[in-house]
């Protein structure tokens, strides 16, 4: 059970277009999901924390206007990344936890986005 | 910036050996978690110890935790090549569920 799934696994956009990744919780119901960033050969970089029918929390230095997120519903996230830019390149990965406390997260196999 | 800092920042190996990773982290903390990434995949969560807690097994994982020193220890024992991934640690920021990762440990397992 706890499986996180992301869509796209991979995208290319071109410079000034908007990309939309998508995070689905499979088998169960994510009132938090959070989104991270990842460098090649880095570790994850907290972005924003998703929160089902309320804004997200983004992090200090992340601009909510670029990364919009969007938690619809209780087992959907989105993440646009709006009038994307060559250093927008990177592993997006979102998780997601089973509210119970224990704070273990559910992770989904992550987005590679590059911009040209 | 990243509360935990693991070392060694890369680890090589052959098969049936063990290997250690070490994580540190500054503040006080509820929980500590341990995450393997292979290459461009996402995170899968390996153990959780709980602050109360100093020793832990996982099947040939074995986590230590020292509280005083703010340290925590993976061991993976008789390692095997699909063992070869990057390992991190995690320790919650805060009582909604963030977690504050380590920069993370590349371990290479060589037949």
């Amino acid at each position: 059970g706890a499986v996180v799934s992301q869509h796209p696994s991979w995208v290319i956009c071109k410079s000034g277009t908007s990309v939309k990744i998508e995070c689905r919780s499979l088998d169960f119901q994510a009132t938090t999901m959070f989104w991270y960033r990842q460098f090649p050969k880095q570790s994850l970089m907290l972005m924003a924390t998703s929160n089902e029918g309320s804004k997200a929390t983004y992090e200090q230095g992340v601009e909510k206007d670029k990364f919009l997120i969007n938690h619809a519903s209780l087992t959907l996230s989105t993440l646009t990344v709006t009038s994307a830019h060559p250093e927008d390149s990177s592993f997006y990965i979102c998780s997601a936890d089973l509210g119970t406390g224990n704070y273990e997260q559910y992770f989904g196999p992550g987005t590679r986005l590059t911009v040209t | 910036s990243q509360q935990g800092e693991e070392d060694p920042q890369a680890l090589s190996i052959q098969e049936g050996e063990n290997a250690t990773m070490n994580c540190s982290y500054k503040t006080s903390i509820n929980n500590l978690q341990w995450y393997r990434q292979n290459s461009g995949r996402g995170l899968v969560h390996l153990i959780l110890i709980r602050s109360n807690e100093r020793e832990k097994h996982s099947g040939r994982l074995r986590v230590t935790l020292d509280t005083s020193k703010k340290s925590s220890s993976l061991l993976i024992t008789a390692s095997r090549a699909a063992d070869t991934a990057s390992y991190f640690c995690a320790t919650d920021r805060d009582s909604w569920g963030k977690l504050q990762f380590g920069a993370g440990t590349q371990v290479v397992v060589t037949p």
